[in-house]
């Protein structure tokens, strides 16, 4: 069985651009999550979507932004990226809210 | 507020030893505690999950346990190997096991392995 999937796993972008990241989940996992992983700030949550909808949010400016697709594949958009968005991005997938997740490999972004 | 801290930040020990790594937590309401291991570079890969109920769980030579009366947590290590050299990571998940539930994650302890 296939594990989730993150394209790009490493992306360079300039100030001020958007960038848009891919999250394939485990097949029949229809609940996915995003992380944000810096060394200062450890992993911290961005947002969680079930069924096409965002059940949920963590505290971040809306230049954050995602969405989920019928076949449960999910996309994070970052948009006028500053140097501090530089991180390690995480997608992770579950086949409910209320079941353990599973994580990808991560896309490694560096804002220049 | 939700927190989970960890101790120690880092630790270093040699192969073949034991080690305790610690996780407390003030959450509520709890739903349930995992631990991750994260290696450099990769994402976190699940140990162990255990629910209000549960006081012990083991998965090969890691075994998490939970005082949920103390709000505390332990993860032990037993007969150490250099693979085992990696970030991990407390999570303490928030809410009544529904949609409405959040992950609180703690920053880790960063465990080195040496020879």
């Amino acid at each position: 069985k296939a594990g989730v999937t993150q394209t790009p796993r490493y992306l360079i972008k300039t100030r001020g651009q958007q960038v848009t990241l891919s999250c394939s989940p485990i097949s029949g996992h229809r609940s996915v999550s995003w992380y944000q992983q810096t060394p200062g700030q450890g992993l911290q949550f961005l947002f969680e979507y079930f069924s096409e909808t965002q059940r949920n949010k963590g505290n971040f400016p809306g230049r954050f932004s995602g969405r989920q697709f019928s076949n449960s594949r999910s996309e994070m958009n970052v948009s006028t990226l500053e140097l501090g968005d530089s991180a390690l991005y995480l997608c992770a997938s579950s086949p409910s809210e209320k079941t353990e997740a599973f994580f990808g490999q991560g896309t490694r972004l560096t804002v220049v | 507020k939700n927190q989970v801290e960890q101790s120690p930040q880092s630790l270093i020990i040699l192969e073949g030893k034991n080690c305790t790594l610690q996780c407390n937590y003030t959450v509520s309401p709890f739903s349930n505690l995992r631990w991750y291991k994260q290696d450099t570079g990769r994402g976190p890969v699940s140990l162990t999950i255990m629910t209000f109920s549960e006081n012990t769980k083991s998965n090969g030579r890691y075994t998490a346990t939970l005082d949920a009366d103390t709000k505390q947590s332990s993860l032990h290590i037993t007969a150490s190997q250099l693979s085992d050299s990696a970030s991990y990571i407390c999570v303490v998940s928030a809410g009544y096991g529904g949609a409405t539930n959040k992950l609180i994650f703690g920053t880790g302890t960063l465990l080195a392995v040496q020879p």
